[in-house]
Formats: structure tokens, sequence, C-alpha cells
């Protein structure tokens, strides 16, 4: 069975820092990993997709997260914080069979503080 | 404009009533999902549907039923055999089945029983 791990549920920067949220995974076969935000009270959006191609993913937002066999993570990044970046993110994983399930980590929630 | 919608955004039930919550989406979207979100757990699938007239069980389908007679709707019943109803629901689709397919999300709907 394949899972992540979301290391911090709760993560605070300031505006302007680095942004670091942290996903491992688990799976037995090379996995396909997404990262989603979402904004209280509403649907997720996502950010960006690792799908065995280029190992450093660039998403919408200024997001990017690079893919690291050896480590079983797909950390997200992003250089400067903005305080719309404050949301919910979530770290989700799918198979290669069994079509595109999707499992979930439970979650960091960013905040950004002046 | 293409999208995902549910309705209503807030549903309020008495304990042991039957609920139905509405998912249409007019991506032309082969395959549907439903899941629940409780607080600090992430996402947990119930139901999802590659095709119409076709569906399978999700990690937590207990008290939940579906149908998919139609590719654009995919309703989720919440029984009174589900223990613990309140939560929020998200629908989402995807073009296809692959491992690779994005998944679309839906605004959610929270239920609340009373």
């Amino acid at each position: 069975a394949q899972s992540v791990t979301q290391l911090g549920s709760h993560v605070s920067v300031s505006e302007g820092a680095l942004v670091l949220l942290r996903c491992n995974y688990s799976s037995s076969v090379p996995p396909y990993l997404f990262w989603y935000v979402q904004y209280p009270n509403q649907g997720l959006q996502l950010l960006l997709k690792y799908t065995s191609a280029a190992t450093l993913v660039k998403g919408i937002n200024g997001f990017e997260a690079e893919f690291k066999k050896s480590e079983t993570s797909f950390h997200l990044t992003k250089p400067s914080a903005h305080m719309s970046d404050a949301a919910e993110y979530f770290c989700a994983v799918s198979g290669r069979r069994g079509g595109n399930k999707l499992t979930f980590g439970t979650g960091t929630q960013l905040k950004v503080e002046l | 404009d293409g999208g995902i919608t549910q309705s209503p955004k807030y549903l309020f039930r008495k304990e042991g009533q039957n609920v139905t919550l509405s998912c249409e989406q007019n991506l032309n979207h082969d395959a549907m999902y439903w899941y629940r979100q409780d607080p600090g757990q992430g996402l947990r699938l119930i139901y999802y549907s590659q095709i119409v007239n076709d569906f399978q069980k999700g990690d937590i389908a207990e008290g939940y039923s579906v149908s998919r007679e139609k590719k654009e709707s995919f309703p989720l019943t919440v029984t009174s055999a589900q223990k613990n109803p309140t939560a929020f629901y998200l629908c989402a689709s995807s073009i296809g089945s692959l491992g690779t397919n994005e998944q679309f999300f839906g605004p959610g709907t929270r239920l609340t029983v009373l």
C-alpha cells in the first residue's frame, strides 16, 4: 500500500522567507506525486505534480518541488512567502496500477506573518 | 465555465435521516470521486467511479452509497448507518483513470448532523 507523511501539521514563516513543506512517500513502485492547496472552506487546487519526467517540478504561484528517490521525498518550496500563501497544503500519491486513486497526507497549515 | 458544482454548500440534518449530496461536472470527465475531510486527517476516499454505471468502494465506504447514471453526475447518499457523518465532503473528477490524471475538485459541502 502506498502512503504519504507530511511532517509538521503547522508551519509558520515570515513574509518574504523561504517556504518548505515536507512530504515523504512510501510506495513499492515509483509513484506519481501531487501537491494541492486548500483555502478555508473551499475545494483543493493542484499546485504541481510529478509523473516521472523531470525530477524538479515547477507549479503555480511560484511553488516547486523536487522528487528525490533516495530520500523518498517530494518537498514543496517557495523562495519568498506571500501573505496570500496562507492555506492548507496536501501532498498526495497515486500508483501506476489500480487507477488514479489518491492517497492524501494529513496536511500542513501554512501561516505567513508580517 | 467548466467545472464541478456541489450543492448545497452547507447542509444540516437530524440524526437518523438519510441525506444526498449533489455533484455535477461539465468537464466531460469519465472518472469521479467522493472524499471525506475531517480536521487533521486529510482526505479519505469514500467511492469512485471510472465510467458511467460503474463504481467502486474506497477506503471508508461503510454507511454511504452512490450512483452513476449519467456521466456528469455522481450523487452521494449519507445513510443513517454512517456513525459519524458530520464532515466536509469533496467531490472530484478526472479525465481518465491513469495515475497521472489530475483530479479537479468541487467547492465542497459541509454536512452537520444534529
